[in-house]
Parts: C-alpha cells; structure tokens; sequence
C-alpha cells in the first residue's frame, strides 16, 4: 500500500544538537509539506516543496532546514538555533503541487515528537 | 487572504447524540473543501471533501455541504459513537492549503 513514513517515532534532543526527521513517500507526489503541531493547537506550516531540487518557507522556517534531493523523499532538520522544538511534526504531500490539482487531499503520515533532553 | 474558522472546542456529547461541528471559510477564488480527523497519536486521516458548491461529501456516517452562499462547510453526524473521539480539522485548497485550528471531540459512552 502507498502512503507516507515518517521516522522516528519519538525522537530527543540535546541543547546545541541539530536533529533530523525522516519522511519518505511511495504515493509518486510531487508536492511534499512540514507541519508542527503544539499542543491543543493546528498545523502551522514550516517548509515545502513543489517539486525536487526546490522548497519554499511556510510560515515558521527560523530554525529548520530542508532539502528535497528524490522525489520520495523530503527530511527536516531541526536545528540548535530553533530554541523551543518540542512539538509533534507532521509531514504531507499532495498529488500536483499548490496551484494544480487543488480538489486533491493531502495525505499525512504519523508524525514524529521531538522532545528536549 | 484565504482563512478557515471553525468552532473551539472541546465538544463533549453523549454516545448516539447529533453532532454538528461549524466550519466557515474566506476565500477569493473556488477551493476545494475537505474535512480531516486526528487520532490521538498520529498524522491526519482524510474524513470527507467536496470541490465544488452544493457538493457533500461522505464517509463513514459523517457529511458535509459545500455552502458557497454562506462560505460554511459543516460537519454533521446523525448518530456518534465512542470511537468517533478525536479532534477534527477543517480545511480549504485553493492555490493555498489552509487548516482551521481543530475541534477536540469527546463522546461519552
């Protein structure tokens, strides 16, 4: 079956460590997305990209990096100079990126939650 | 710009109750709508969309009509049931992907 994986599961972090977080998908979609989600709170959108070799800033990219060498594949960097990275990080993706296919779904996968040490 | 409302919850109701959860929406172009739900512990799950105005969609006993003359797009269920608790998203695509800021549903056995 397609779908999206996202690892680790539950990831820890020390002060001044950079981290990354995995997210791979077999759906063959060209568009892929980071979301972090706090507690009680919605999806607020941290990078994304349209297609490989290219990824634009959501609305909360100080202190995250990505890059989107495969088309499979998309990982997220925390880095030490995001200063409160305790959340869950969810990743999408999207059949067509943000201006073509619009009736299509994002599909999610689980999540990861990063804790700090 | 583009934006999603919906009711703050959480919402708490008794097994086999009717539930409603309101959604609205501002948009300047034809979004396509959709409605997710989040299991504790994991990504979110497509429930239902409707791309385009007088559209429901389905699934799982749950609907929702696209209203484009009052720009909602609410949640309905004739009948919950315990495994129904979760929180729920509201959400538009237009060239945008726009998320509301969920509603936390517990239903009471």
């Amino acid at each position: 079956d397609g779908g999206i994986t996202q690892s680790p599961k539950y990831l820890f972090r020390k002060e001044g460590q950079n981290v990354t977080l995995s997210c791979e998908q077999n759906l063959n979609h060209d568009a892929m997305y980071w979301y972090r989600q706090d507690p009680g709170q919605g999806l607020r959108l941290i990078y994304y990209s349209q297609i490989v070799n290219d990824f634009q800033k959501g609305d909360i990219a100080e202190g995250y990096s990505v890059s989107r060498e495969k088309k499979e594949s998309f990982p997220l960097t925390v880095t030490s100079a995001q200063k409160n990275p305790t959340a869950f990080y969810l990743c999408a993706s999207t059949l067509g990126g943000r201006d073509t296919y619009s009736n299509q779904p994002q599909h999610f996968g689980d999540g990861t939650r990063l804790s700090i040490l | 710009g583009d934006s999603v409302t919906q009711m703050e919850g959480p919402v708490t109701l008794s097994e086999e109750a009717f539930l409603t959860i309101n959604c609205t929406y501002t948009a300047t172009g034809y979004p396509s709508l959709f409605w997710y739900v989040q299991y504790p512990g994991e990504g979110l799950q497509l429930l239902l969309k409707a791309t385009k105005a007088d559209d429901k969609g389905s699934n799982k006993g749950f609907e929702a009509t696209y209203r484009k003359e009052t720009t909602s797009f609410h949640l309905e269920k004739g009948s919950v049931q315990v495994s129904d608790s979760a929180v729920y998203f509201c959400a538009l695509r237009d060239d945008k992907i726009i998320f509301g800021k969920g509603t936390r549903l517990h239903i009471l056995p």
